[in-house]
């Protein structure tokens, strides 16, 4: 079965400060991929980042950084100079198993980040 | 830009009725999904759909059944409300075509039954 964690129910960060958000999984499937998603206060998902299990190098956008370590099972999310916008709701997800089609969530962290 | 619609953001319903929640995709994606979530337990998957009047069952069906009689619409039926369905519902959609597989997310109907 399929399982994602985040330890971290509520994290705070200072304005133009780097926060990492905790996510660690776990699937006995060699193929899958992780992504990340934010959920303002309004409700919708929002697409973030995607990192494949066979990817050499770990997935960038923008201020977005995904920390990768595979033995660990680990897959952080790095968000460089933080903004009052990324105030929201952060969930981490995978895909395995054999299905493009399912996503497993974590139970999400709650970030604030302070003016 | 992808964009995914919910008929509705708010919906109050009484307890024994039918309720239909709709979702359109513009962006001709094959596959479509319905989540409910829940403070504490994140996203759980209702029902799928890979293709026109295909569906698959996800982690919590029942209690809710779902429509795709077209490509850009999904429909997520709960045939006799309950107050334990009280819940904010997100429909999703996804492309095979793109490595990824991301899903694009609608805004949610937040759904009170009384």
């Amino acid at each position: 079965a399929q399982k994602i964690t985040q330890t971290q129910p509520g994290m705070f960060v200072q304005e133009k400060e780097a926060v990492t958000l905790d996510c660690t999984y776990d699937t006995s499937d060699p193929s899958y991929g992780l992504f990340w998603y934010k959920q303002p206060s309004s409700g919708e998902m929002i697409f973030l980042i995607y990192q494949g299990s066979y990817d050499q190098q770990n997935a960038t956008e923008g201020r977005y950084s995904l920390n990768f370590q595979k033995a660990r099972k680990s897959a952080n999310l790095v968000i460089s100079a933080s903004q009052l916008g990324d105030s929201a709701m952060y969930f981490c997800a995978m895909k395995s198993g054999g299905s493009n089609y399912k996503l497993t969530f974590g139970k999400g962290t709650l970030l604030t980040v302070n003016p | 830009d992808v964009k995914v619609t919910q008929s509705s953001r708010y919906l109050v319903k009484r307890t024994g009725e039918k309720v239909f929640l709709e979702c359109v995709q513009d962006m001709d994606h094959e596959n479509m999904f319905w989540y409910r979530q829940d403070p504490g337990l994140g996203l759980r998957l209702i029902y799928f759909s890979y293709d026109v009047k295909m569906k698959e069952k996800g982690d919590i069906p029942e209690g809710y059944s779902v429509s795709r009689e077209k490509k850009e619409r999904f429909s997520l039926i709960l045939e006799s409300a309950s107050t334990n369905q009280t819940s904010m519902y997100l429909c999703a959609s996804s492309n095979p075509g793109q490595p990824s597989y991301e899903q694009y997310f609608g805004p949610g109907t937040r759904l009170t039954v009384t």
